[in-house]
């Protein structure tokens, strides 16, 4: 059973580009969460997705970012018309039940954002 | 108040020894905890989690929660170099959608 896979594993974007990030949930999962991680410092949720719907989306910057969760393929985070300060690794995971007391979430191996 | 604040350490133990790491969380309706180690450069792991009043022992993990004190703590018994790496708590909100991770408690266990 593969684990929560995201790729690319590195990205190089120029200030301005566009960044796109994806993440393939654990087989079984249907809820994926994306987090923002700068260095020396602990996780930040962004947003909080099912399968065509987003079910959180409160700790992601009003502009310039948005999210997906299609009914087929990955999850995307994207970015539009970075800027440094989005250098950072964007982590996503995976669980198999929405919310309630047990909510283990599976981490994947994260995307590791450069913005030069 | 941060919502989940940890101490962010170094926290250094000799091999051998009970390292003792510390959470407190400001959501009194928040529901589940949990421990998430991680290796510099890697993703999170969970370790363990607990939703009730107490201990709950794993091997060598213990987690203990006092949700009156709204506070919950990791024990690693007989740490041991391997061990050193940054461990994260964390905290499902109210509404049970939301993770708030506390920026984590760095751990040194010196050989």
């Amino acid at each position: 059973n593969a684990g929560v896979m995201q790729n690319p594993r590195h990205l190089v974007r120029r200030r301005g580009q566009e960044a796109r990030l994806r993440c393939s949930p654990m087989k079984g999962h249907s809820h994926v969460y994306w987090y923002r991680q700068l260095p020396e410092e602990g996780l930040k949720f962004m947003v909080y997705l099912q399968k065509e719907n987003i079910i959180d989306e409160s700790g992601m910057p009003k502009e310039r970012f948005s999210a997906e969760f299609p009914k087929e393929g990955p999850s995307i985070l994207r970015i539009q018309q970075v800027v440094r300060g989005d250098s950072a690794a964007y982590f996503c995971a995976s669980s198999p039940t929405s919310g309630g007391v047990l909510n283990e979430q599976f981490f994947g191996p994260g995307t590791r954002l450069t913005v030069l | 108040q941060k919502e989940v604040e940890q101490n962010s350490g170094p926290l250094s133990v000799p091999e051998g020894a009970i390292a003792s790491l510390n959470c407190t969380y400001s959501d009194r309706g928040s529901q589940s905890f949990f421990w998430y180690r991680q290796y510099s450069g890697k993703s999170p792991e969970l370790i363990m989690f607990i939703y009730s009043n107490g201990d709950k022992e794993d091997g060598r993990f213990t987690a203990q929660l006092n949700k009156a004190s709204q506070y919950v703590s990791l024990l690693i018994r007989d740490s041991q170099p391997s061990d050193s790496a940054t461990y994260l708590c964390a905290v499902i909100n109210t509404g049970g959608f939301k993770t708030i991770f506390g920026a984590g408690t760095r751990l040194f266990v010196k050989a």
